[in-house]
């Protein structure tokens, strides 16, 4: 039971380059999430999937497309880098248990991603 | 002004105190989650609470509605408790992607 993964690691992209960081899940979860970090600012979500087939804008999509493949992937597409994309990005699940109400998000180990 | 606001936003301590990190917000929420986020840049999940008290080992989350404030205890605290703790709250009302986060608190817990 890996959880959440993410592919890559690390990258390194020059600006109007394109990429795809790739997320996969194995928790059964219907929700999943895509957010960048960066220094001194908190989380910044910018795309959700409430379940297969559907996406919605968080804070900050401009730049950045997704897609979610089924229920367990969800890509996250920059079309055209820019050095603004510099960030680290977390991507998320999470999904109903027995009992509970509000749902923990549980997160992958981040992609750290720098375009010059 | 932000929405979740915590503080300190560094904080050391020495091995055995007891620690507590504050979390306040200006919307009306659903829960709140406390987050931990290891010096190699993994996020875990420590509480999701919407009322009262949760303990898990060392650690206790409180929460209390009305003054709009959370507070995460630490006790017996030992140097691997070293990390950014991050505090986010569900807006009331909003789906599970609108949590919004606060900037997180760095603690240093010294040997």
């Amino acid at each position: 039971n890996a959880g959440v993964t993410q592919t890559p690691k690390f990258q390194v992209l020059k600006t109007g380059q394109s990429m795809t960081l790739q997320c996969a899940q194995d928790m059964n979860h219907n929700s999943m999430y895509w957010y960048r970090q960066d220094p001194g600012m908190g989380l910044r979500l910018i795309y959700y999937s409430a379940s297969e087939g559907t996406t919605d804008k968080g804070e900050v999509p401009n730049g950045y497309n997704v897609s979610r493949l089924n229920k367990r992937e969800f890509s996250l597409r920059l079309e055209s880098a820019a050095p603004s994309q510099t960030s680290v990005y977390f991507c998320a699940s999470s999904g109903e248990r027995r009992g509970r109400d509000f749902y923990e998000q549980y997160f992958g180990p981040g992609t750290r991603l720098t375009v010059t | 002004k932000n929405e979740v606001e915590q503080s300190p936003q560094n904080l050391t301590a020495q091995e055995g105190e007891f620690i507590t990190i504050n979390c306040s917000y200006s919307v009306g929420i659903s829960a709140l989650h406390w987050l931990q986020q290891h010096p190699g840049g993994g996020i875990v999940s420590l509480f999701m609470l919407s009322s009262g008290k949760k303990k898990h080992g060392r650690l206790i989350a409180t929460i209390n509605i009305q003054e709009k404030h959370s507070s995460l205890h630490i006790t017996a605290s030992h140097p691997r408790d070293s990390a950014v703790y991050i505090c986010a709250v569900l807006r009331y009302g909003g789906s599970q992607g609108n949590l919004i986060f606060g900037k997180g608190t760095k603690l240093s817990v010294k040997p």
